[in-house]
C-alpha cells in the first residue's frame, strides 16, 4: 500500500536552531515528491518538489532533499514566520493521485 | 492576479441540508481537485477532474457531488448524505494530472464547514 510518513509531528525550536523534518514513503514508481507548507486556517503553499534520488532543491532557509525511501526537509537557522505546519506528498504509484502525510507542525520561537 | 479562489470562507450546515463549497481558477489548468482536512489526517481526495465535463470519485467521494461545466469552475456539494460534514475543504488544481512538473498542485485558502 503507497503510504507516506511524517516525522516528527511537532518540533520546537529556538530561533537560529538548525533542524530537519522527515518525510518516509512506500510507493512503486515514484514520479515526484512534494513539499508545501501550511499556515493556520489556510491552503497549503507549494514549496518543492523533487523527482529523483539525490535530488536537492533549496529556497531561503529551506532545503530538500530526496533519497529513495525518504526525503529531509532541512532548516537553517529558523526565524519565528517560518513556524508553520509543514506537509510532504508523494505522487506515483498504483493510484496515480497525491499522497499526503499527517504533517510536521514546527514552532520556532525568538 | 492568478490563483484559486474558494468562497464562503466559513460555512454552517443544518441538519439535511445540502451545500455547495465555490472554487474558480484562472490558472488555465486541465486538472482540479477537492481535498478534506480533519486535525491529524493528511489531506484525502474527495473528487478530482481531469478535464472539461468529466470527473472521478476520490477516495472518500461518498456524501459529495461535483460538476465541471466549465473549465475554471469546479463546484462541490456536501449532501445530507454526509453524516460528518465538519472539516476543512480545500480545491486545487494543477496543469496536467498526468505527472511530472505539470502536476504540481496549487491549493486554494479552504473554506471550513461546520454543522449547527
Amino acid at each position: 500500500e503507497d503510504q507516506v510518513t511524517q516525522s516528527p509531528e511537532a518540533l520546537r525550536l529556538q530561533e537560529g536552531e538548525s533542524s530537519s523534518l522527515n518525510c518516509s514513503y512506500t510507493v512503486s514508481g515514484l514520479r515526484g515528491l512534494f513539499w508545501y507548507r501550511q499556515d493556520p486556517g489556510k491552503g497549503p503553499e507549494f514549496l518543492f518538489t523533487l523527482y529523483s534520488a539525490g535530488e536537492e532543491k533549496e529556497k531561503e532557509r529551506l532545503k530538500a532533499t530526496l533519497t529513495k525511501k525518504e526525503s529531509f526537509l532541512h532548516i537553517t537557522a529558523p526565524k519565528p514566520e517560518d513556524s508553520a505546519t509543514y506537509l510532504c506528498a508523494v505522487y506515483g504509484g498504483a493510484t496515480n493521485k497525491l499522497i499526503f502525510g499527517t504533517g510536521t507542525l514546527l514552532a520556532v520561537q525568538p | 492576479d492568478g490563483g484559486i479562489t474558494q468562497s464562503p470562507k466559513y460555512l454552517f450546515r443544518k441538519e439535511g441540508q445540502n451545500v455547495t463549497l465555490s472554487c474558480e481558477q484562472n490558472l488555465n489548468h486541465d486538472a482540479m481537485y477537492w481535498y478534506r482536512q480533519d486535525p491529524g489526517q493528511g489531506l484525502r481526495l474527495i473528487y478530482y477532474s481531469q478535464i472539461v465535463n468529466d470527473f472521478q470519485k476520490g477516495d472518500i467521494a461518498e456524501g459529495y457531488s461535483v460538476s465541471r461545466e466549465k473549465k475554471e469552475s469546479f463546484p462541490l456539494t456536501v449532501t445530507s448524505a454526509q453524516k460528518n460534514p465538519t472539516a476543512f475543504y480545500l480545491c486545487a488544481s494543477s496543469i496536467d494530472p498526468q505527472g511530472g512538473t505539470k502536476n504540481i498542485q496549487y491549493f486554494g485558502a479552504g473554506t471550513r464547514l461546520s454543522v449547527l
